[in-house]
């Protein structure tokens, strides 16, 4: 079974400008997620999908942040304008997402190192 | 609100010695809990999980007992090696949170010299 695939792996560029990440979720995996991780922290969630509904996006600094999920399967995250603080690993995860069940496991794809200058 | 702790690190052992990490959580529900593993460069990659009271999830050597008594879910390994050099965090879902999402500890950076 293919994992959570997600690209770039890295990306720099220069504080102001524009980047967006892509995440393939595994086949047939309701739910995905957005994550930020700064360096020597945990994941903090930035918006949780259910298809292609969003369910929590509470956290997502949305003057600058955007997300989409096309067709419930595919994703993409967007930062526009960069700041030098939005440096981070960006992690997608996705899960089976049955309803009601808090044993469904989120598995993560490799993750987009973003560097902002 | 919900919410886990993990002992801080980083945790510097020798090859072959035996490891735990220690992992304590409040909880409105009766939670799910996970332990993930990160090693350098890469994303999370689930090690194991359990699901109710006295379970035991085990994976490549690793084990965690669900106490509900104590409210811990602690990590440990018999014998560790170089190539468990990672960071390892400890997460979970409480069933009264209708999205289900993960709650993480900050994670214990564990580091294995030969």
């Amino acid at each position: 079974e293919a994992g959570v695939a997600q690209s770039p792996r890295y990306k720099i560029i220069e504080k102001r400008q524009s980047v967006a990440f892509w995440c393939n979720p595994i086949s047939g995996h309701a739910t995905l997620y957005w994550y930020q991780q700064i360096l020597g922290q945990g994941p903090k969630l930035l918006i949780q999908f259910q298809n292609n509904g969003v369910v929590d996006d509470s956290q997502l600094p949305k003057d600058r942040f955007s997300a989409e999920r096309l067709k419930g399967v595919d994703s993409t995250l967007k930062i526009q304008p960069a700041k030098l603080e939005d440096s981070a690993v960006y992690l997608c995860a996705s899960s089976l997402g049955v309803s009601g069940l808090s044993t469904d496991t989120q598995y993560f794809g490799p993750g987009t190192r973003l560097t902002v200058l | 609100g919900d919410s886990v702790t993990q002992m801080e690190g980083p945790v510097t052992l020798s090859e072959e010695a035996f490891l735990t990490i220690n992992c304590t959580y409040t909880a409105t529900g009766y939670p799910s809990l996970f332990w993930y593993v990160q090693y350098p460069g890469e994303g999370l990659q689930l090690l194991l999980k359990a699901t109710k009271a006295d379970d035991k999830g085990s994976n490549k050597g690793f084990e965690a007992t669900y106490r509900k008594e104590t409210t811990s879910f602690h990590l440990e390994k018999g014998s560790v090696q170089v190539s468990d050099s990672a960071v390892y965090f400890c997460a979970l879902s409480d069933p009264m949170d209708s999205n289900y999402q993960l709650i993480w500890g900050a994670g214990t950076k564990l580091i294995i010299k030969p």
